[in-house]
């Protein structure tokens, strides 16, 4: 079964500071994973995905097979960041299965 | 990006009525659409998933006959609520994918469709 974990409900970080969203993964085969932001009152949308190893708006995700981990990093966050993030996997033809999700809060 | 349009934003309805959500590619052919809930400070949650001309895949749980899924064309889907009650009252967010172009397989997301059921 597919299934992903984000531990953090709530996430408060000071302006500046480094942050790092947690998410863990279990799956069976070799999944690809997302990072979906929710600003206030917009559309989910897609952050960033492994595959692609880029970098958006500063954040970072490296997929550690291990740890069956792919946190979100930034290291200075902006109060622009404040949102609710979705790591998210998806393991061939399948859909989209959502972790709970962590609330950012970034204080001035 | 591709845009996927919802329709629409925001429904209120009397308890025992169905109500009908609109879910539209713009701009790309959506060869699969998912129907997803999500309760407040929740997560999202698949109800089905639909290719076009096909019968809808329902997730466990999911009342196939309580949420009717039609995917008659490639740029439209729609999710009727049969028989509203206040508990189906929720987030109902549709989602998009194509199987060509340069965005294969990703997901688009729609606005949501907010619905309260008194």
């Amino acid at each position: 079964a597919q299934r992903v974990t984000q531990p953090e409900k709530l996430l408060s970080v000071f302006k500046g500071a480094p942050v790092e969203l947690k998410c863990n993964y279990s799956y069976s085969g070799s999944p690809e994973l997302f990072w979906y932001v929710q600003y206030s009152r917009q559309r989910l949308q897609l952050l960033l995905r492994h595959i692609s190893r880029e970098s958006i708006k500063g954040f970072t995700a490296d997929l550690n097979k291990g740890e069956t981990s792919f946190h979100l990093k930034k290291p200075f966050a902006q109060e622009e960041d404040s949102a609710m993030y979705y790591c998210a996997l998806k393991g061939g033809n399948t859909p989209l299965v959502f972790g709970k999700g962590t609330r950012l809060s970034v204080i001035a | 990006g591709a845009v996927v349009s919802q329709h629409p934003s925001r429904v209120i309805c009397k308890s025992g009525t169905s109500v009908k959500i609109e879910c539209r590619s713009l701009d790309f052919q959506a060869t699969t659409m998912f129907w997803y809930r999500q309760f407040p400070k929740q997560s999202l949650m698949l109800m089905a998933t639909s290719n076009e001309g096909s019968k809808a895949t329902y997730e466990q749980g999911v009342e196939k006959d309580k949420f009717l899924i039609n995917h008659a064309s490639l740029t439209l889907s729609t999710l009727t609520v049969t028989s509203a009650h206040p508990e189906d009252s929720s987030f109902y967010i549709c989602s998009a994918s194509s199987k060509s172009g340069p965005s294969y397989n990703e997901q688009f997301f729609g606005p949501g469709t907010r619905l309260t059921v008194l």
